[in-house]
């Protein structure tokens, strides 16, 4: 089993749709980032979250550390926020500066 | 403009040619790493520095060196490519707290090793 799983792995949804990715991890962690990857490749980090939740324009993430659970959500969707979204953790266990991700959740938007 | 700077973007190169893929940051970031992509595999940590002269191997070391002798740079040296490095990569930096902080990317180099 992962570290870090994903769900779901890919997402289509219509405009204007409300869509929620979500992220697990095993381990105890001491922060929680989320990326995304645009079609072109390039990585963008959009959160960081050791608790609680943190919103930017239609972007919200939650973060559970007792359920060791996290979740990205995406109001009024839209076809730009096609990308892959994707979890990474640090864990408390390892030493230094370790990050470790999730597959990846492919998300496509249509209009 | 604030950048993690990646070179080459795409290389094409033979097994056992000595390569290295440079990376520069202009934000005085203490914290460097750099990540391989695969499919279903993910990204993976293949080396960070903290600061200078500090390196320490992520999950995947092998066949990989490092260096960080200016804050700015963070080279990847691949002494003896093999065909299972072939492989998209990141550059990323961020300020201080390394993985407790957001971190910036640059925009990958495609390898492929024949």
């Amino acid at each position: 089993k992962n570290e870090v799983e994903q769900s779901p792995q890919n997402l289509t949804a219509q405009e204007g749709e409300f869509i929620t990715i979500n992220c697990s991890y095993s381990v105890g962690i001491s922060a929680l980032h989320w990326l995304q990857q645009h079609p072109g490749g390039g990585i963008v980090s959009l959160f960081m979250l050791s608790s609680g939740k943190k919103k930017h324009g239609r972007l919200i993430a939650t973060i559970n550390i007792q359920e060791k659970h996290s979740s990205l959500h995406i109001t009024a969707s839209h076809p730009r926020d096609s990308a892959v979204y994707i979890c990474a953790v640090r864990s408390e266990e390892t030493s230094g500066s370790r990050l470790t991700f999730g597959e990846g959740t492919q998300l496509t938007v249509n209009p | 403009e604030a950048q993690v700077t990646q070179n080459p973007r795409y290389l094409i190169t033979v097994t056992g040619k000595k390569l290295t893929v440079t990376c520069s940051q202009n934000m005085n970031h203490e914290y460097m790493s750099w990540y391989r992509q695969d499919p279903g595999l993910g990204l993976r940590q293949i080396y960070y520095s903290m600061n200078v002269e500090v390196t320490d191997k992520g999950d995947v070391p092998e066949g990989y060196k490092v260096s960080r002798k200016e804050k700015r740079n963070f080279p990847l040296i691949l002494e003896s490519p093999s065909p299972n490095q072939t492989s998209l990569y990141f550059c990323a930096s961020s300020s201080l707290g390394g993985s407790n902080q957001p971190q910036h990317f640059g925009d990958g180099t495609r390898l492929s090793i024949l």
